[in-house]
């Protein structure tokens, strides 16, 4: 099946700073990726829609300059959460769909992100 | 927006009992799929079933699908341990492809 990584898995920071995430398609070319977040014992939130080569489409009340995202080439998403802060912790999750394709999506492993 | 509701938000079974998990959205879809969630992980995707399918079968998984009611069931036969998860349903709307989902069962199976 369709691989997908996210790095890092887990990463700890302080208030203020900034994180970047990473989602690759190992064995697979990806045209479309999507970013979520879900909180605690919650389902996932869209956040926005990463096309590669174009700007992302974010999903209302999320923060473009708040959640930047880059999809510079087809096996290749980032999402980096800048100025981040303690509500910003969250499990970050993306996932891939195959050029191509319109429906199954591959999902990453997700990254545990802790703002101090 | 999330449009999947889910019903119930948590299930506590025996190992061996089945296990039914529904699923309610609220517009036109393309399809609908079921994913698995083990704790503080990622998604596994258990099983797609298209707008114009009615039941799909997958090993111990049986999914129906009711477009006129806009709901789904997932239904885990024989269930064990190892089947304590999250279960997510999500949908694909209609004309697009953006997945929504809905806000999960919590699954815990019994030895």
């Amino acid at each position: 099946g369709a691989v997908v990584s996210q790095h890092p898995s887990r990463v700890i920071c302080k208030s203020g700073t900034s994180v970047k995430i990473e989602c690759r398609s190992l064995d697979f070319q990806a045209t479309t990726m999507f970013w979520y977040r879900q909180f605690p014992k919650k389902s996932l939130m869209l956040m926005a829609t990463s096309n590669e080569g174009s700007k992302a489409t974010y999903e209302q009340g999320v923060e473009k300059d708040k959640f930047l995202i880059n999809h510079a080439s087809l096996t290749l998403s980032t999402l980096t959460v800048t100025s981040a802060h303690p509500e910003d912790s969250s499990f970050y999750i993306c996932s891939a769909l195959r050029a191509g394709s319109t429906d199954t999506q591959y999902f990453g492993p997700g990254t545990r992100l802790t703002v101090l | 927006s999330q449009q999947g509701e889910e019903d119930p938000q948590a299930l506590s079974i025996q190992e061996g009992e089945n296990a039914t998990m529904n699923c309610s959205y609220k517009t036109s879809i393309n399809n609908l799929q079921w994913y698995r969630q083990n704790s503080g992980r990622g998604l596994v995707h258990l099983i797609l079933i298209r707008s114009n399918e009615r039941e799909k079968h997958s090993g111990r998984l049986r999914v129906t699908l009711d477009t006129s009611k806009k709901s789904s069931s997932l239904l885990i036969t024989a269930s064990r341990a190892a089947d304590t998860a999250s279960y997510f349903c999500a949908t694909d709307e209609a004309g697009g492809f953006k997945t929504i989902f809905g806000a999960g069962t919590r699954l815990f199976v019994k030895a």
